[in-house]
């Protein structure tokens, strides 16, 4: 089983450049989240979709664009990159339940660097 | 926004119990405290949650203050391999779905 995967798992880009970083999960979650974590800090919600076909801005969408064709993959895109962008990418996913109350399980990261 | 405070870091002897304080003096009634742990180069591994009652699992064990304003984990017998930053979150609920608000997290380090 393998759970969250995220690809690729390390990328360097020059400011201005386009990419997209790819979610996959195989636990048939409902809900998908994209995070991002700065060094020496915690994680930051850029966006998230609760179902194929939504999303939704979190606490730091901005520079970002999702996408949610299908149930199982979750793309997260980075349309004219900035050095403030350097970070690592978590992604997430969480069955549907009760209010607050499923753990979310996370991929192992993309390091994305931007020169 | 929710927030959590932890201390920076903190150490353990192997074998020994660990007891990982938070406060969380803003939580809402329907906030919900996890726990998450990250090793290096790794994603963040749940590890408990609860609402107001202890909770207990495999892996750990959280006790929850009775007005809910902090809370402890408790790992009962440390082992080398649980050397990790432990976040302790409020799970705040959205529309739909629940967004994590982590903070710094306090890195142990467990001493053999």
């Amino acid at each position: 089983n393998a759970g969250v995967t995220q690809t690729p798992k390390f990328r360097v880009l020059k400011t201005g450049q386009s990419m997209t970083l790819l979610c996959a999960q195989d636990m048939n979650h409902e809900y998908m989240y994209w995070y991002r974590q700065d060094p020496g800090m915690g994680l930051r919600l850029i966006h998230y979709s609760v179902g194929e076909g939504t999303t939704a801005k979190g606490e730091v969408p901005d520079g970002y664009n999702v996408s949610r064709l299908k149930k199982q993959n979750f793309l997260l895109g980075l349309e004219s990159a900035a050095p403030s962008q350097t970070s690592v990418y978590f992604c997430a996913s969480q069955n549907q339940g009760p209010i607050s109350n499923q753990p979310q399980h996370f991929g192992d990261g993309t390091r994305l660097s931007i020169l | 926004d929710a927030k959590t405070t932890q201390p920076n870091s903190m150490e353990s002897n192997e074998e020994e119990p660990v007891h990982l304080p938070c406060n969380h003096s803003t939580i809402s009634g329907t906030d919900y405290i996890h726990w998450y742990r990250q090793l290096p180069s790794q994603g963040p591994e749940y590890v408990i949650h609860g609402l107001t009652s202890n909770v207990n699992n495999r892996m750990a064990s959280l006790a929850i203050a009775e007005d809910r304003k902090s809370s402890t984990l408790i790992l009962h017998r440390a082992t080398l391999r649980d050397a990790a930053v432990y976040y302790c979150i409020l799970s705040v609920f959205m529309e739909y779905g629940n967004k994590l608000v982590f903070g710094a997290g306090t890195i142990l380090r467990v001493k053999s």
